[in-house]
């Protein structure tokens, strides 16, 4: 089963309003993917991270993979309507480098 | 579209019949995975492919379920006498050797009825 806890499960914001989720495991993984999925469509991979304290932006994007490698930090700056979706974030545990795992999701709504 | 391609996008099935299902991956990459999604959760890992070869399988592949990828290209997976639980988006993903950034396909959406 998923390992991985996310949150929150949903956030409800203002357009141009800044939105943080993270993931949390009492497990260490080598490797943390941050992926965004809209309604009937397959997960889109937003930013991947590789080392611990790595800070990686894609655009308004900011991911951090966190010291202890067991979290993993994703921040919205100046939230946009196209931002509304499902944020899964994923990765692999030490000593697997082929088996994702995901967490539950966070559903971010933008009010325009 | 050099992505990972998926078919078909939709399938509605009675309980108790066969469905297959098609993955085209991103050309050079070598792994090609498997994951199963259901309402309200991230996806699920089924199984993975080396080039043709299946090396690791999970738990939830009940052996109803069958994975190929013939000469190490596409892939498919077939679900025999399938049943309602079944139900689910079928998700195929690709990556590099090196299984760092794996990209997904849109999914095959299979309602058993």
């Amino acid at each position: 089963g998923q390992q991985l806890n996310q949150s929150p499960q949903s956030m409800f914001i203002q357009e141009g309003e800044d939105v943080s989720m993270n993931c949390t495991s009492s497990s260490i993984f080598n490797t943390w993917l941050w992926y965004k999925q809209d309604p009937g469509e397959g997960p889109v991979l937003l930013i991947a991270l590789y080392k611990a304290g790595e800070l990686t932006s894609n655009g308004r994007l900011t991911a951090q993979f966190g010291i202890t490698r067991k979290d993993s930090f994703l921040n919205i700056s100046a939230s946009i309507p196209s931002d509304v979706g499902i944020y899964f974030c994923a990765g692999y545990k030490r000593g697997s480098n082929y088996k994702l795992t995901f967490g539950k999701g966070t559903l971010l709504t933008v009010n325009p | 579209d050099t992505g990972v391609s998926q078919n078909p996008r939709h399938k509605i099935t009675k309980r108790g019949q066969n469905v297959t299902f098609r993955c085209d991956p991103i050309s050079e990459h070598n792994r090609l995975y498997w994951y199963r999604q259901t309402l309200g959760q991230g996806p699920e890992f089924l199984t993975y492919f080396q080039n043709e070869a299946q090396l690791e399988k999970s738990r939830l592949l009940s052996d109803r379920f069958s994975a190929e990828r013939p000469k190490g290209s596409f892939s498919t997976l077939e679900i025999q006498r399938t049943e309602q639980g079944d139900s689910a988006m079928y998700l195929c993903a690709s990556s590099r050797t090196d299984g760092t950034e794996a990209f997904f396909g849109q999914g095959t959406r299979l309602t058993v009825v």
